[in-house]
Formats: structure tokens, C-alpha cells, sequence
């Protein structure tokens, strides 16, 4: 399989538990985002790498989240202390450029529970 | 305001329908359009890109309208595997280039 992968698919964790996601792009992708989703949203944009550096990140990351991509492969996303309202699916998109457009592919997220 | 904003539908239509979906965004910064389709409980998967001049691809066509900031999506002979949610987005020029979605308009097509 050549698409985004994401692990772990789900995650239930206690209040106040760190968890940690974990995001592989497709391979020749250079760029990897981030997004959130709750119920009824269309996704939101937390952060976007390029290769390894982290060049923006959204109002919505708040200091508990942490993200990384530590040789511009891979990536990781870190939340501290969740929270309930951290509940929601958790997606990771890479793309390259095609054509003139930025087509970004989306793996199968994460949906963390916080109980 | 929403920077896009979709109409919630849901959309029920019978099969073979031609269905539209209508988007408008606020952004006129905005550079880069797509149709993204989302079933249940899966992720996005992108659908098509919106052209300035319009496309077609099958039973799908996209329209831009980039002085009233609108987007359109219609679809032809509905198929029962079209029900799905349909999320418009919009890119705004910069080096991110991320994504920013509607709400999504759902459609159920019935046999």
C-alpha cells in the first residue's frame, strides 16, 4: 500500500494521559500536515511540515500539542494532558506538487476518545 | 463568517438525479479549489480539482466563479456509491498551501 498511513487507527485514553500519533507519508512527498475533525466539521488545519521543518502552525495548537518530523520522513503528533474537548479524529495529509496543484492525500486518521 | 460555507443538506435524492452543490468562500486571497468526498467515519478523498475554466470528469462537473468567490459541483446519473459527504476547500496563496474546508453537504441517493 503507497497511500498515508496512520497509527494507531483509534486511541482511548483517560483525561490528563499523554498519547502520541504517529504519521507516514506517501514516500516522494516532501509535505505533511495535520488536520483535526470533529463531528459534523469538515477537517481543520493544525500544522504543516516541509520535510523536517515546521514551517506553520495553527491558532488551534495549543502548547499541549507537539508535532515533529524528525527526518522529514515520518512524522508525530504529541498531545499533553488531554482533555476531553481533545476528542475528535485526527488527520494526517501529505502532498507534492502535480500539475501546478498541491493535491494532498489523506491517511485514515486517528480517532482518540478522551474519557 | 465561515470561510467556506456549504449548504448542510442532506441532499436525498432517487437514483439517476442530477444533483448540485453550491460553495461560496471569503478568502479572495483564495488560489486553489477542490472537491474532497468523505463516507462515513473515513477519511477525505479528493474528488477533483476546480480550474478556472471548469472541468468534467464522468459524471462530474466543477465550476468556479472567481468574482462572485462560488464553487459549484454537479452531478449527473446519480449512483447509489455517490452518497457520501462532499466537502468543498479552498487554498489561500502562501507556502503552506493547507487546506481549509466547509462543513460538507451530504447526499444519500435512494433506489
Amino acid at each position: 500500500d503507497t497511500g498515508v498511513s496512520q497509527d494507531p487507527r483509534h486511541k482511548i485514553t483517560k483525561r490528563g494521559q499523554n498519547v502520541t500519533f504517529r504519521c507516514d507519508p506517501i514516500s516522494e512527498h516532501n509535505r505533511l500536515y495535520w488536520y483535526r475533525q470533529t463531528l459534523g466539521q469538515g477537517p481543520e488545519f493544525l500544522t504543516y511540515f516541509q520535510n523536517e521543518a515546521q514551517l506553520e502552525k495553527s491558532r488551534l495548537l495549543s502548547d499541549r500539542f507537539s508535532a515533529e518530523r524528525p527526518k522529514g520522513s515520518f512524522s508525530t503528533l504529541e498531545i499533553q494532558r488531554t482533555e476531553q474537548g481533545d476528542s475528535a479524529m485526527y488527520l494526517c495529509a501529505s502532498s507534492a506538487r502535480t500539475g501546478g496543484f498541491y493535491e494532498q492525500y489523506f491517511g485514515p486518521g486517528t480517532r482518540l476518545t478522551v474519557t | 463568517r465561515k470561510e467556506v460555507e456549504q449548504d448542510p443538506g442532506p441532499f436525498n435524492v432517487p437514483e439517476g438525479a442530477t444533483v448540485a452543490f453550491n460553495c461560496t468562500y471569503s478568502n479572495s486571497a483564495s488560489q486553489s479549489f477542490f472537491w474532497y468526498r468523505q463516507d462515513c467515519r473515513k477519511e477525505p478523498k479528493l474528488l477533483m480539482s476546480v480550474y478556472s475554466s471548469g472541468n468534467e470528469d464522468g459524471r462530474f462537473t466543477a465550476q468556479l466563479n472567481r468574482a462572485s468567490q462560488y464553487i459549484s459541483l454537479l452531478i449527473r446519473d446519480s449512483k447509489l456509491s455517490d452518497s457520501a459527504t462532499y466537502l468543498c476547500v479552498v487554498t489561500v496563496s502562501g507556502s503552506a498551501r493547507q487546506l481549509t474546508f466547509g462543513s460538507g453537504t451530504q447526499l444519500t441517493v435512494l433506489p
